[in-house]
């Protein structure tokens, strides 16, 4: 068990929706990342945020936004959903804000239909 | 902008063989991760290389890193059906860019 908490585990919704996908990172680590995994495009960095603020931005969709709250855990928005968002999305945490190794949490499969 | 490609990305070794996967980086890398995911899972850290010519074992599997090269190896020796797994290395660079993946190695090991 990494520590990392992801829920929901399963998410099923149509095209068009908006779904909010929550991760509470492991006690300590201030940094929360969110990794998009399709069979197509392996393992995607999407975004980082550290002990609050956004710290790093990779290949985000305008439709997903991201925060991370006063109490570290962090949300990942998507909107207006397209089947090509269906995927597993990571989160991952770490003390630092790099340099330090990664603990994923167990995912979300989010399903568009 | 850093790019990690792995070579092979799928492999089928029978049982008690050895082989290696090797990950190549285009820039320079800081640091170089070994992670494992079974299927449906998280992804597990197996190794953190932080240095030119380090080497770090665990059990069946031995990652190494040659900075000059880019390169790093994750040998499997003896292969057992338990390794079955896909293999992802990982590295970053200075600054404040994440950790970029490699597309994954899908290892079978087979009776």
């Amino acid at each position: 068990d990494s520590g990392v908490t992801q829920t929901p585990k399963h998410l099923i919704t149509a095209t068009g929706q908006r779904v909010t996908l929550r991760c509470s990172p492991r006690s300590g680590d201030l940094s929360v990342y969110w990794y998009q995994q399709s069979l197509d495009q392996g393992l995607q960095f999407l975004i980082q945020y550290y002990n609050g603020e956004e710290r790093a931005k990779g290949n985000i969709l305008e439709r997903f936004s991201a925060q991370q709250f006063p109490d570290l855990h962090s949300e990942l928005n998507l909107s207006s959903l397209e089947l090509g968002d269906s995927a597993l999305y990571f989160c991952a945490s770490s003390v630092q804000v790099n340099g330090s190794p990664l603990h994923f949490g167990n995912g979300t499969r989010l399903t568009v239909t | 902008e850093l790019k990690v490609e792995q070579n092979p990305l799928f492999l089928s070794m029978q049982e008690g063989k050895n082989y290696t996967i090797y990950c190549n980086y285009s820039t320079t890398s800081d640091r170089l991760y070994w992670y494992r995911q079974d299927p449906g899972k998280s992804l597990e850290s197996l190794f953190v290389l932080l240095s030119n010519g380090a080497v770090k074992q665990e059990g069946r599997l031995m990652a190494s890193l040659d900075t000059k090269a880019r390169l790093s190896t994750l040998h499997i020796t003896a292969a057992v059906h338990d390794l079955s797994a896909t293999y992802f290395c990982a590295a970053e660079n200075s600054g404040n860019t994440p950790l970029v993946f490699g597309k994954g190695t899908r290892l079978s090991v087979i009776a």
